[in-house]
């Protein structure tokens, strides 16, 4: 069945570095892949997508990068600073057909050491 | 604008019991959708209506039904409540099935004892 893996499960990093949180992907109908960051107490919420025709996008300090023949996408954050802490989840959807059926990554604990 | 918005925050009930939560979409979105976050199952999906029908449905028992009103708000019911069916219960609410991106609340609680 449709399925999202993500890795790494967790991961530490130090003010000012740079963290990568990849995905892959099971199901070759997907086209629009969101990521989410979730605060404790909250609900996730959209910091950037990418869709099946793009293969990079920017915004600030995030980047998404999609390879549609490996099945693979990633999300990069740079220059990290302590309120980037959180757990971010990426996720996959084949968003015309499938409507609201989002398949989501088990999730990546990102703390950022000051 | 106001963002989604999820009721009640919290709840404790007992097994047994059935519970009833509520979510009101972003305005002017009409596809609202559901899902449940466990430690140990992560985010999965449970359903999506879209004008007052249900479009998907994840694998959850018949015990768990959901319906949208005609101004889009969504109800999810839950019946007899075993154990396991605590979590955190999100709600999330798209301009439409195509576009894609959702946008989550801040969930209710439902713990059951």
């Amino acid at each position: 069945g449709e399925n999202v893996e993500q890795h790494p499960s967790t991961l530490s990093v130090q003010e000012g570095d740079s963290a990568v949180i990849k995905c892959t992907y099971s199901d070759s109908a997907s086209n629009y892949f969101p990521w989410y960051k979730q605060e404790l107490g909250k609900g996730p919420q959209l910091i950037i997508d990418i869709r099946s025709n793009v293969g990079e996008k920017k915004d600030q300090r995030i980047a998404v990068t999609l390879n549609k023949t490996a099945k693979h996408f990633s999300l990069h954050i740079t220059e990290t600073q302590p309120e980037d802490s959180a757990v971010y989840f990426c996720a996959a959807i084949r968003s015309v057909n499938q409507g609201g059926k989002l398949i989501f990554g088990q999730g990546t604990e990102l703390s950022v050491k000051p | 604008k106001a963002g989604v918005t999820q009721t009640p925050r919290y709840l404790i009930k007992t097994r047994g019991q059935q519970v009833t939560l509520s979510c009101s979409p972003i305005s002017g979105h009409r596809s609202v959708s559901w899902y449940q976050q466990t430690p140990g199952q992560g985010l999965q999906f449970l359903f999506e209506y879209f004008s007052e029908t249900q479009r998907n449905k994840g694998n959850f028992p018949g015990r768990f039904s959901g319906r949208q009103f005609s101004n889009s708000r969504s109800e999810m019911n839950v019946s007899t409540l075993e154990l396991g069916d605590s979590a955190l219960y999100l709600c999330a609410s798209s301009l439409n099935r195509a576009k894609g991106e959702a946008f989550f609340g801040q969930g209710t609680r439902l713990t059951v004892v």
